[in-house]
């Protein structure tokens, strides 16, 4: 059964801590994406990644990183440096670069709470 | 910079009727519009992608059409129904790897 699976589906952090969120995909997918939602926002890049070992900012990517080292992965790291970290976060893959017919994947996506 | 609005940002219907959902986009340049469905707390679902060369895909009860040259593209629900309450987003693939998002329509349809 193909897809992409996000976990945890809820996750509190406390001030000044790290946290991991993990997104896998068996789509075969080379392109790897994670966006944060806010209420009534539009989704925003945070980083995306083409291929293994290889990775680019999006557009609000300070107070997070990432790693790609297996073409299944993409994990994202909330860090302290974050400092509001609230929202839904939601990854997807893509098939790499195919122009007009590009379509995402979306994973369920994991709600981080501050405590 | 690529932007894409979306109105109205929520929409009440009865039950059977049709109803249209606006996005507009400010650069023409674009390799694709796609419409995606999200539930609450959910991911996002692909709902239909039109592609540039493209001016409108249908899928059942759907219909979107997409116009460059104004920068807008339209989703055509036919027949509501209570099940298609959901919010519905607009978003446009430019250059790179990137896609921009609208915001969204929150739809309620009302047995």
């Amino acid at each position: 059964d193909g897809g992409i699976t996000q976990s945890p589906k809820y996750l509190f952090r406390k001030e000044g801590q790290n946290v991991t969120l993990s997104c896998e995909q068996n789509l075969n997918h080379d392109a790897m994406y994670w966006y944060r939602q806010d209420p009534g926002q539009g989704l925003r890049l945070i980083y995306y990644s083409q291929i293994v070992n290889d990775f680019q900012k999006g557009d609000i990517a300070e107070g997070y990183s990432v790693s790609r080292e297996k073409k299944e992965s993409f994990p994202l790291t909330v860090t302290s440096a974050q400092k509001n970290p609230t929202a839904f976060y939601l990854c997807a893959s893509s098939i790499a670069w195919t122009g007009e017919q590009e379509t995402q994947y979306f994973g369920p996506g994991t709600r981080l709470l501050v405590l | 910079k690529q932007e894409v609005t979306q109105i109205p940002a929520a929409l009440s219907v009865p039950e059977g009727e049709n109803l249209v959902l606006n996005c507009s986009f400010t650069d023409s340049a674009i390799y694709n519009l796609q419409w995606f469905r999200q539930d609450p707390g959910k991911g996002l679902t692909s709902l239909l992608l039109i592609q540039s060369s493209q001016r409108e895909q249908t899928s059942g009860r759907l219909n979107a059409s997409l116009d460059k040259s104004s920068g807008r593209s339209t989703l055509y629900i036919a027949a509501s129904q209570p099940g298609d309450s959901a919010t519905y987003l607009c978003a446009v693939k430019a250059g790179g790897f990137k896609t921009i998002f609208g915001a969204g329509t929150r739809l309620f349809v009302k047995a």
